[in-house]
């Protein structure tokens, strides 16, 4: 049973430029959340795609934007880069988006090291 | 809004010792709480949850978790910490009742286990 698997591992990028991430969530999942980790600091929410929707929205400018397709699998995409920008970005998968029946556990990637110069 | 408060940037602990790692947590309804741990250049690996039930959980790797609810505090421990231990300990919490699924998560908790 994969787990939830991302792309590519490792980046470095420079100012102004444009940057694409990937993630596929863990097997019979169908809700991919995003988050951005920054060094020294705990994971803050970027946003959650479900149904091939954005269903909520953490405190990111407009730059931050994602993508869901049918196999459930997602894209990170962030536009015009800052030095800022320079974090960990980890995607995490549940079910149903955690209601109903789901507590909403996550499930983590390796996530995707992202330098920007 | 939820949050979630870790008031230790670290904790230092000698192997077979007692280990303690300290969360509360702040939601407007009920809530769902979880630890995670992250080693480095790593994802984050689930170690338990509570959702309701018994106050103190079991999860994973010998770790339990106790539920205060008077206190709004969620603290990890382990009666017996290894060296293996080592790691950053992230607390987590979900509002059951916001409609707002998502887990927010406190900074973070490195934890030192010396030899």
């Amino acid at each position: 049973d994969a787990g939830v698997t991302q792309s590519p591992t490792h980046l470095i990028k420079t100012r102004g430029q444009q940057v694409t991430l990937r993630c596929s969530p863990k097997s019979g999942h169908d809700t991919v959340s995003w988050y951005q980790q920054a060094l020294g600091q705990g994971p803050q929410f970027i946003f959650q795609y479900y149904e091939e929707e954005e269903r909520q929205r953490g405190n990111f400018p407009d730059r931050f934007s994602g993508h869901q397709f049918p196999n459930y699998s997602s894209e990170l995409n962030v536009n015009a880069l800052l030095l800022g920008d320079s974090a960990l970005y980890l995607c995490a998968s549940s079910f149903q988006q955690g209601f109903g029946t789901n507590t909403g556990e996550l499930f983590f990637g390796e996530g995707s090291r992202l330098t920007v110069l | 809004a939820q949050s979630v408060a870790q008031p230790e940037d670290q904790v230092n602990v000698a192997e077979g010792n007692p280990l303690t790692v300290k969360c509360t947590y702040s939601v407007s309804g009920n809530p769902y709480l979880f630890w995670y741990v992250q080693y480095p250049n790593r994802g984050l690996q689930f170690l338990l949850k509570y959702i309701t039930g018994d106050n103190l959980v079991k999860g994973s790797y010998g770790f339990e978790a106790e539920f205060n609810k008077s206190q709004t505090s969620f603290h990890l421990k382990k009666p017996s910490a290894l060296v293996s231990d080592s790691a950053l300990y992230f607390c987590a919490v979900r509002d059951m009742n916001s409609g707002y699924s998502t887990l927010t998560f406190g900074k973070g908790t490195m934890l030192l286990v010396s030899p």
